[in-house]
């Protein structure tokens, strides 16, 4: 089944920006969403269709997919950012069609 | 707006099997076109979709589970059910519901619902 790839772990200082990387084989060819998950919580979808926000969600959250990787860039990082993050995609052709990455910690020095 | 919540058993001994239900408000489960999901993720672990049941009760599971999973609708109760049989100490987790969106290039998750945790231990 396909395979998604994720850091374990991303570090950013408050105001900087923060890059959540998701590899793949060839996955600019599909659909890349993105989940945050606090602490003892759902996740809850970021970005949806490789760039698209849900209502409610900061323009800070941007999402990019090209090639063998997708990207989830959270620009002026705050304390409340530190969560984990999950990329995934639906991989139609598959009996297996639901795919999560491993996740990415993301901490807020 | 649709909102999920699941309960059953917190407490399940080994090689029995685990029933979950999802309760489904703010709309009803026949609606649209939607799959249902569970979705579960073990403590410190990352998230693993066990499978997805539509309203007309057909459904599609993770082949690694596929031989223990059932998943079923109650349209007259609006709720989605979940049974994982021969349960062993590797299926504890917090098991999710959630509903699909997306088109026919992808579907994500939204909403999802609290999950609930389930232990397994004699």
């Amino acid at each position: 089944s396909y395979v998604l790839t994720q850091p374990p772990s991303v570090s950013v200082a408050p105001g900087q920006t923060a890059r959540i990387t998701c590899g793949g084989n060839n996955i600019g060819s599909k659909s890349v969403h993105w989940y945050l998950q606090r602490p003892g919580q759902a996740p809850a979808v970021v970005v949806y269709d490789d760039s698209d926000r849900p209502s409610g969600i900061p323009e800070r959250f941007s999402g990019s997919n090209s090639g063998n990787t997708a990207t989830l860039t959270i620009s002026r990082v705050e304390a409340g950012d530190e969560a984990d993050y999950y990329c995934q995609v639906w991989d139609s052709r598959s009996d297996h069609p639901v795919v999560f990455g491993g996740g990415t910690k993301l901490t807020v020095l | 707006q649709v909102q999920l919540q699941e309960s059953g058993p917190g407490l399940v001994k080994p090689s029995q099997t685990l029933s979950l239900t999802c309760s489904v408000s703010g709309g009803s489960i026949n609606s649209g076109t939607y799959s249902w999901n569970w979705i579960r993720q073990p403590a410190g672990k990352g998230l693993e979709w066990i499978g997805r049941v539509y309203a007309s009760g057909s459904s599609n599971y993770n082949p690694s589970l596929k031989s223990r999973v059932t998943m079923s609708v109650d349209t007259s109760k609006n709720q989605l059910s979940l049974n994982l049989s021969s349960v062993t100490a590797a299926d504890a987790a917090v098991y999710y519901c959630a509903r699909d969106i997306g088109t026919a290039m992808g579907y994500w998750f939204d909403p999802w619902g609290q999950g609930t945790l389930v232990i397994v231990s004699s």
